[in-house]
């Protein structure tokens, strides 16, 4: 498995604000992954962070609203940028892995961002 | 678009019962299908996880059965216990460490 850290746990934020989410792996991986997973909801790609290139979007993510670093190959970051309460929800570091199962993607706990 | 879609949404199972959740794929191109479990305040983990070239897949009282052609897995959990209360996601991905799309969610609580 993976050992996945994401700071903050948990959060307050103000609406207008923006606030960054840290993600640190336990071992050098090659992709990482970005999830947003509103309440009571499924998990949506947000970008996928290679390190050494700049983080590939999906539709209805733009960097300006989530830029994302990925300075090395074991850490990323992810900035929620001027918070609105619809952008409260659950973002997930994911990474994959080598395991006993072959590649499998592994989770962090998830940053629980709540926006007032 | 949803390209895989999940059902039931919810679902309650008396202990020692099964539980089935049932997923259908659009994407012909996906060739990993992973199950994921998500307890309240975690992060989802992987359960289990089949390729199309197989029917089913057993791992302990977790079971994927698979249908290719028509672009449907399911999960079958025997023996529901009440510890298997969680919510469960299937998704697909083109490669099994690539990106997943994933259903939306079936909440499972089993009673005791």
């Amino acid at each position: 498995s993976a050992v996945i850290s994401q700071k903050p746990s948990r959060d307050i934020c103000q609406r207008g604000t923006s606030l960054t989410i840290q993600c640190q792996v336990d071992s050098q991986v090659t992709m990482m992954f970005w999830y947003r997973q509103q309440p009571g909801q499924s998990l949506t790609l947000i970008a996928t962070a290679n390190q050494g290139s700049e983080a590939t979007y999906e539709s209805g993510f733009v960097i300006d609203k989530f830029p994302i670093s990925r300075p090395n190959l074991t850490f990323s970051t992810l900035t929620v940028s001027n918070m609105s309460p619809e952008d409260s929800s659950i973002y997930l570091c994911s990474v994959e892995r080598a395991g006993p199962r072959g590649n499998t993607i592994y989770f962090g706990e998830g940053s629980w961002l709540t926006v007032v | 678009q949803q390209q895989v879609k999940q059902s039931p949404q919810s679902l309650i199972v008396q202990k020692g019962g099964i539980s089935i959740i049932n997923c259908a794929y659009e994407n012909t191109a996906f060739d990993y299908f992973p199950w994921y479990q998500q307890f309240p305040g975690k992060g989802p983990a992987l359960l289990i996880a089949i390729r199309p070239d197989v029917s089913e897949k057993k791992e302990g009282r977790f079971t994927i059965s698979f249908n290719k052609s028509a672009k449907q897995f399911s999960l079958h959990i025997m023996d529901s216990q009440p510890g298997d209360s969680a919510t469960y996601f299937c998704a697909g991905s083109i490669g099994a460490g690539n990106m997943l799309t994933f259903g939306g969610g079936t909440r499972l609580m089993v009673k005791p």
